[in-house]
C-alpha cells in the first residue's frame, strides 16, 4: 500500500472548521483515499473516501488534489465529539480480500 | 451500513489462563474478517486475516499458535489469546470488509480491553 503522511496532532475549538491534510505522493492511479477514525476506547468508524472528485457527506467533506498527491478531510464545525485519531488510508478496490494497513494518524483535540 | 458486534468488550484475567473474544457480523455473510492489536498510544497493528472455512494468515511476527482463530461461520470469527501473559495486555480490534470493487466498506468492532495480571 502506498505510503501516507499526517500530522501527529491538531487543536482546533468548537464550532470552528478543521481542515485535516494527508499527503501521498506515491499514490497510485487506482487508489482510493480513505478516511477513519477512532474515538477513544473505541473501534475506527468510516467517515469519508473518494478517488479524484471532492466529496461531501453527513459527517465531513474531502478534498482531492488536482494531483492526487494530497488530501485534505474537512469537518464543517467541530465538535467535542470529534476528538478522535484521523486516518488517511489509501486502498486499491482490486485488492480484495486484504485489510486496512493504519498509519499513525492525527490526533485531533477540541476545545470548548 | 454494517453491524460488527464484538464481546466483551472487557476482560480481565489471570496469567497462563485463555481468553477468548468473539466478533460477529449481525447483518451481512463476513467471508472474511481482520484482527488487530493496539497498544496505548500506538495505531492499530493487523494480526491476522481470517477467513470462513479455512485457515487464518498471520502477519509476520504473530503466533499462530498464541493467537488462535476461528471463523466457522458466515457471522463469527473468534481470536482465543491462549496462556495469557501480561504483554498481551491490549486492545484487540476486528474489522469486516476488503471487498472488490469501490463501494466495498470496512466495518469495525467496538473493540476488546485485555488486561492479564
Amino acid at each position: 500500500d502506498a505510503k501516507t503522511t499526517q500530522p501527529n496532532s491538531m487543536e482546533s475549538n468548537e464550532e470552528e472548521p478543521v481542515h485535516l491534510p494527508c499527503n501521498h505522493s506515491t499514490i497510485s492511479g487506482t487508489d482510493y483515499i480513505h478516511w477513519y477514525r477512532q474515538l477513544p476506547s473505541q473501534g475506527p468508524e468510516y467517515v469519508i473516501h473518494g478517488l479524484t472528485s471532492n466529496v461531501n457527506n453527513r459527517m465531513a467533506s474531502l478534498a482531492i488534489a488536482e494531483d492526487r498527491k494530497s488530501s485534505t478531510l474537512i469537518l464543517h464545525r467541530a465538535t467535542l465529539r470529534d476528538a478522535a485519531v484521523y486516518y488517511c488510508i489509501l486502498r486499491d478496490p482490486n485488492q480484495a480480500g486484504t485489510a486496512l494497513i493504519f498509519g499513525k494518524g492525527t490526533t485531533l483535540s477540541v476545545s470548548s | 451500513g454494517a453491524v460488527v458486534s464484538q464481546h466483551p468488550s472487557r476482560v480481565i484475567c489471570k496469567s497462563g489462563t485463555s481468553v477468548k473474544i468473539e466478533c460477529r457480523s449481525l447483518d451481512f455473510q463476513a467471508t472474511t474478517m481482520f484482527w488487530y492489536r493496539q497498544f496505548p498510544k500506538q495505531s492499530l497493528m493487523l494480526m491476522a486475516t481470517s477467513n470462513e472455512g479455512s485457515k487464518a494468515t498471520y502477519e509476520q511476527g504473530v503466533e499462530k499458535d498464541k493467537f488462535l482463530i476461528n471463523h466457522a461461520s458466515l457471522t463469527l470469527s473468534t481470536l482465543t489469546v491462549t496462556s495469557a501473559h501480561p504483554e498481551d495486555s491490549s486492545f484487540y480490534i476486528c474489522s469486516t470488509g476488503g471487498g472488490s470493487g469501490y463501494n466495498y466498506g470496512y466495518t469495525f468492532g467496538s473493540g476488546t480491553r485485555l488486561t492479564v495480571v
